[in-house]
């Protein structure tokens, strides 16, 4: 069962423009987590927002984390050409592991 | 130390034939998992080890699938009869679950498995 879902499915922007993507759990957490995907490859680590955390930067990436709705949004500013690829949130199935439950995704263009 | 290795990275197989792929994780990594992805979709757990033990394993995997980690090292995962539901993207990821220093999965690049 997916326990992330991301918002928007798709979402295409030019270089240099803004991206915000959400996602919305279900269950208490202590931390959700975003990872990238390029296309047919592994996915990578981007960021860990722990629950007593509210916002975390990490270079061009900002996430923030509002457990009261349960929700998490990952912005990434002045996007590049590079950034094109599937960007998910993940989030502990239960409060006392680390097996992670996947969102469906979203995908991002960005455009030269 | 060059992350997660996953082998092969692609395999072909014919519906009814066995295949076994490998996962050498992070070597200071205590845990490793076993995630399936199809077309569109975000990883699927499958099961997951803390050294060798084999703590959980999901619904989804059916008695033809079998994974191990021997000496709590590299882990294999095998499949018996494929099928041609069974082709996806098969990932492996390690970590460190340690109170106060967990930083998440490292993921290798995947072995993608046609069945045809």
């Amino acid at each position: 069962s997916q326990q992330g879902e991301e918002d928007p499915q798709a979402l295409s922007i030019q270089e240099g423009e803004n991206a915000t993507m959400n996602c919305s759990y279900k269950t208490s957490i202590n931390n959700l987590q975003w990872y990238r995907q390029n296309s047919g490859r592994g996915l990578v680590h981007l960021i860990l927002i722990r629950s007593n955390e509210r916002e975390k930067h990490s270079g061009r990436l900002r996430v923030t984390l509002d457990t009261s709705k349960k929700s998490s949004s990952l912005l990434i500013t002045a996007s590049r050409a590079a950034d094109t690829a599937s960007y998910f949130c993940a989030t502990p199935k239960s409060y006392n592991t680390d097996k992670l439950i996947f969102g469906t995704g979203t995908r991002l263009q960005v455009f030269p | 130390d060059t992350g997660v290795s996953q082998n092969p990275r692609h395999k072909i197989t014919k519906r009814g034939q066995n295949v076994t792929f490998r996962c050498d994780p992070i070597s200071e990594h205590n845990r490793l998992y076993w995630y399936r992805q199809t077309l569109g979709q975000g990883p699927e757990f499958l099961t997951y080890f803390q050294n060798e033990a084999q703590l959980e394993k999901s619904r989804l995997l059916s008695d033809r699938f079998s994974a191990e980690r021997p000496k709590g090292s590299f882990s294999t995962l095998e499949i018996q009869r494929t099928e041609q539901g069974d082709s996806a993207m098969y990932l492996c990821a390690s970590s460190s679950y340690e109170q106060g220093a967990y930083y998440g999965y490292t993921f290798g690049s995947g072995t993608r498995l046609t069945v045809v």
